[in-house]
């Protein structure tokens, strides 16, 4: 399978506790995304890289929240100091968009399984 | 900033029947992305509009955007069981990189 993928599925933490997140992509995607999904609601916006920049926040990404792509390739999302108000499903993302060679304009992203984060 | 709001917010057919869910943005639509999201699981993409007037297709899963860019809508003919889940629809403004979805409908296929 060659789709997007995170890891772990599921964490339960206790409140105060930091967790790390980890998404692997589409290995020909040069752009990644990280979304943060609540129950009922669409997915939401926190922050994306090019490559291994990082080129957008969302302001729902506090200071507690940080995230990486050191290489390019894979990304890990972390979070400091969890608060009961971070449970939520984190859903990462890649794209194509801006690689040479690829047709269309488009911004279809494609998503992993997802991370469900339930935080005592 | 970019709001899109999506009609009807839970949808209950029987198999077999049509249904149309619609996807409205506060602004113009520069790209327009529907996916499907079974409980608890990732989006899977279906379809990405980016004209006014385009329309496409996939199997029983037909999706229009109108001529103002500024709604969309999915119809399904004759709907399965295997139809039902969560539909987002996702749009991204002008030479915006990130999405903006709607809060989803449930759609439920009775058998």
């Amino acid at each position: 399978d060659t789709g997007v993928s995170q890891n772990p599925r599921h964490k339960i933490t206790k409140r105060g506790q930091n967790v790390t997140f980890r998404c692997d992509p589409i290995s020909e995607h040069n752009r990644l995304y990280w979304y943060r999904q609540t129950l009922g609601q669409g997915p939401e916006f926190l922050t994306y890289f090019q490559n291994e920049a990082q080129l957008e926040k969302s302001r729902l990404l506090s200071d507690r929240f940080s995230a990486e792509r050191p290489k390019g390739s894979f990304s890990t999302l972390e979070i400091q100091r969890t608060e009961q108000g971070d449970s939520a499903m984190y859903l990462c993302a890649s794209s194509p968009r801006g690689v040479l060679g690829t047709s269309g304009r488009g911004n279809e992203q494609f998503f992993g399984p997802g991370t469900r984060l339930t935080v005592l | 900033s970019q709001e899109l709001e999506q009609s009807p917010q839970s949808l209950i057919v029987q198999e077999g029947k049509n249904l149309t869910i619609n996807c409205t943005s506060s602004k113009t639509l520069y790209g327009l992305y529907w996916y499907k999201q079974k409980y608890g699981e990732g989006l899977i993409f279906l379809m990405m509009l980016q004209k006014g007037g385009e329309e496409k297709s996939h199997e029983k899963i037909t999706a229009k955007l109108d001529e103002k860019k500024q709604q969309s809508s999915l119809h399904i003919t004759a709907s399965q069981p295997s139809h039902a889940g969560i539909y987002l629809c996702g749009a991204d403004g002008q030479g915006a990189q990130k999405l903006v979805f709607g809060q989803g409908t449930r759609l439920t296929i009775n058998p």
